[in-house]
């Protein structure tokens, strides 16, 4: 079955601390996508970044990095030197590929608040 | 570029109403998503289409929930009845799936209640 768990409900941190947001994922599949999406308190979700089931590259960009890690199911996620503008409900998400296309589900999404 | 485009933004109904929510999605892409998202539920995939085609409507909750995409720019999801249960707000996405996953680019939501 797929799955995607992000157990932090809610983060709060002051400003300019590390903050990682946590997410565990099931899937029988052998090819699948991950994300982490944004959703600012304006409403809409703003894509931050996909990663393929083949590469566990850590990536980082900015003040964002992600630790894949295929051999704990995680897909974490750390901001560093947090911001207010980081303020936002932060998904991850797991597609897994089936005929005809990709199907997509979200976790709960982890909401974090930046205090300044 | 114009974004996913939805419409409308909020829509307020009662009870027993049709609803009728609308989609443009971005040119060129040929995926559609449909989400809800809702405090209790969270964001739900509601039913999505490859090239114009619903691939899978599982997660479409019951009967009165239908959508069509008639053709590559245009998208409805319809509720008919509403229910106030129904209240959430509703999300199109669309993405340029190939070979390979791409994102999904969302669009604004439609903010639905109903009375």
């Amino acid at each position: 079955a797929q799955k995607v768990t992000q157990a932090q409900t809610e983060i709060s941190v002051v400003e300019k601390e590390d903050v990682t947001l946590d997410c565990v994922y099931e899937t029988r599949d052998t090819t699948y996508y991950l994300f982490w999406y944004k959703q600012p308190p304006s409403g809409e979700l703003v894509f931050l970044i996909r990663r393929n089931s083949f590469d566990e590259q850590n990536e980082i960009s900015g003040r964002y990095s992600w630790n894949f890690q295929k051999s704990t199911s995680s897909f974490n996620f750390t901001i560093t030197a947090s911001q207010v503008v980081d303020s936002a409900v932060y998904f991850c998400a797991l597609s897994e590929a089936r005929t005809g296309g990709f199907k997509t589900i979200f976790g709960a999404g982890t909401r974090l608040f930046v205090k300044a | 570029d114009a974004g996913v485009i939805q419409s409308p933004r909020h829509e307020v109904t009662e009870m027993g109403q049709e609803v009728t929510l609308r989609c443009k999605p971005i040119s060129g892409h040929n995926s559609l998503f449909w989400y809800r998202q809702t405090m209790m539920r969270g964001l739900e995939l509601l039913i999505y289409f490859n090239n114009n085609v619903p691939i899978d409507d599982s997660g479409m909750p019951e009967d009165r929930f239908s959508a069509k995409m008639p053709n590559a720019s245009f998208s409805t999801l319809k509720i008919q009845p509403s229910e106030p249960r129904d209240s959430a707000v509703y999300f199109c996405a669309s993405s340029p799936q190939r070979e390979v996953l791409n994102e999904q680019f969302f669009g604004p939501g439609t903010r639905l209640t109903v009375l």
